[in-house]
This record gives C-alpha cells, sequence and structure tokens, in this order.
C-alpha cells in the first residue's frame, strides 16, 4: 500500500527564500507524480506533473524533481512571495495510469512580507 | 465554463436528509474520481469511473452512492449520513491512457447536523 509523506509538515520564512519540500514515497512503482497547491478551504491546483521517466519539470519560479527508484521528489520554490502561501501537496500516481493519486498530509507554506 | 466545476459550494444536511452533489468536467476526460478531504487527514480516494464504469471503491459507507451517467458527469448521492461525514468532498478528472494530469474542483463542502 502506498505512503506518502511530505517534510516539512509546516514552514514559516520571510518573503524572498528560496524553499525546499520534500516527498517521500513507499511504492516505487508510479506512472507520475503530480504537485498541487491548496489554498484554504478551496480545491486543488495542479502546478506539476513529473512522468516515472522524467527527473525534473519546471514552471516559472517552481522545479520539482523526481528520484523514483528512492521514492523521492523535490518541490523547490525559488524567491518566495507572500501569494505562495498555501498547503503544497505531492501524489504520487499508481502503475498504470489508473489516474488513483495517493496523497500526503502536505506541507503548509507561510511566506511573511 | 473550464475545468472541473463542483455544486453546490456549501451544504448543510441533517441527518436524515438526501442530498446530491454534482461534478461536470469540460476537459473531455475519460475519468473522474471522488475524493474526501476531512480535517488533518490526507485525502482519501472515495471512488474512480473510467469510461463512465465504476472501477474501485475504496471501502466507502454505502450511505454514499457514486453515479456517473457519462463521462462528463459525476454524482454523490447522499443519505442518512452521519456528522464524522462532514468534510470537504473533491471532484478530479483525467485522462486515463495519456499524460493522466489529474484536475480538480473547488470541493464542496459539508456539515452534517
Amino acid at each position: 500500500k502506498q505512503e506518502v509523506t511530505q517534510i516539512p509538515a509546516a514552514l514559516s520564512v520571510p518573503e524572498g527564500e528560496n524553499l525546499v519540500l520534500n516527498c517521500s514515497f513507499t511504492d516505487s512503482a508510479i506512472y507520475n507524480l503530480q504537485w498541487f497547491r491548496q489554498d484554504p478551504g478551496k480545491g486543488l491546483t495542479s502546478l506539476l506533473l513529473i512522468q516515472s521517466s522524467q527527473r525534473e519539470q519546471t514552471s516559472g519560479r517552481l522545479n520539482a524533481s523526481l528520484d523514483k527508484s528512492s521514492g523521492r521528489s523535490t518541490l523547490y520554490i525559488a524567491a518566495s512571495q507572500p501569494g505562495d502561501s498555501a498547503t503544497y501537496l505531492c501524489a504520487p500516481g499508481g502503475s498504470g495510469n489508473t489516474g488513483k493519486l495517493i496523497f500526503g498530509q502536505g506541507t503548509t507554506l507561510q511566506v511573511k512580507p | 465554463e473550464t475545468g472541473v466545476t463542483q455544486t453546490p459550494r456549501h451544504l448543510v444536511m441533517g441527518m436524515t436528509n438526501k442530498k446530491s452533489l454534482k461534478c461536470e468536467q469540460h476537459l473531455g476526460h475519460n475519468a473522474m474520481y471522488w475524493y474526501k478531504q476531512s480535517a488533518k487527514k490526507p485525502l482519501e480516494l472515495m471512488f474512480v469511473y473510467n469510461f463512465k464504469e465504476q472501477t474501485e471503491n475504496n471501502s466507502v459507507p454505502s450511505r454514499f452512492s457514486p453515479e456517473c451517467p457519462n463521462s462528463s458527469h459525476l454524482f454523490l448521492h447522499l443519505h442518512t449520513l452521519q456528522p464524522e461525514d462532514s468534510a470537504l468532498y473533491l471532484c478530479a478528472s483525467s485522462q486515463v491512457g495519456a499524460l493522466g494530469e489529474a484536475f480538480f474542483g473547488q470541493g464542496t463542502r459539508l456539515t452534517v447536523v
């Protein structure tokens, strides 16, 4: 059974810092991995999708890496801004592209002006 | 309309009521999902529909009854719920067989009184 752990659980930083959010998963037989952002009481916004054959993906100030064999993914946020404050969720997708995602508890980020 | 739309956004119901949650996706995807997000817990997958057929029921109590009349619409029928069923219910869709990126709706905040 896939289990996902995200570290740290919470993070508070001043504006402008570069951040690293960590995700580990127990079953390396994944089809892909997504990073999402969730604002309080809202739905999930897809940030990055990494296929199992890829090592990283970039979108603007965000960069996600994937080490499938070791069951790890990292989300790097450059030059953080107050608008980045949210909960970040990592979700590996099961093998066979069933579309089923398993979520961790997330990392709640607060960026202070 | 674009993306994944959920209605209603908020719902308060008594334990003896019957209500339904609606989800519609405008992305041409072939798979739809219901997730439950309770306070202090990770998102939990409830149901999976591929090409209108239910392919997974993640041990969900029968007081939750899903319906998928076509690949664009998904319902969750609720009856005789318990207060512990209060949560944010999220609908998602993806294209199984392709990249598999999942997109989520804004959710329905359900309160059972």
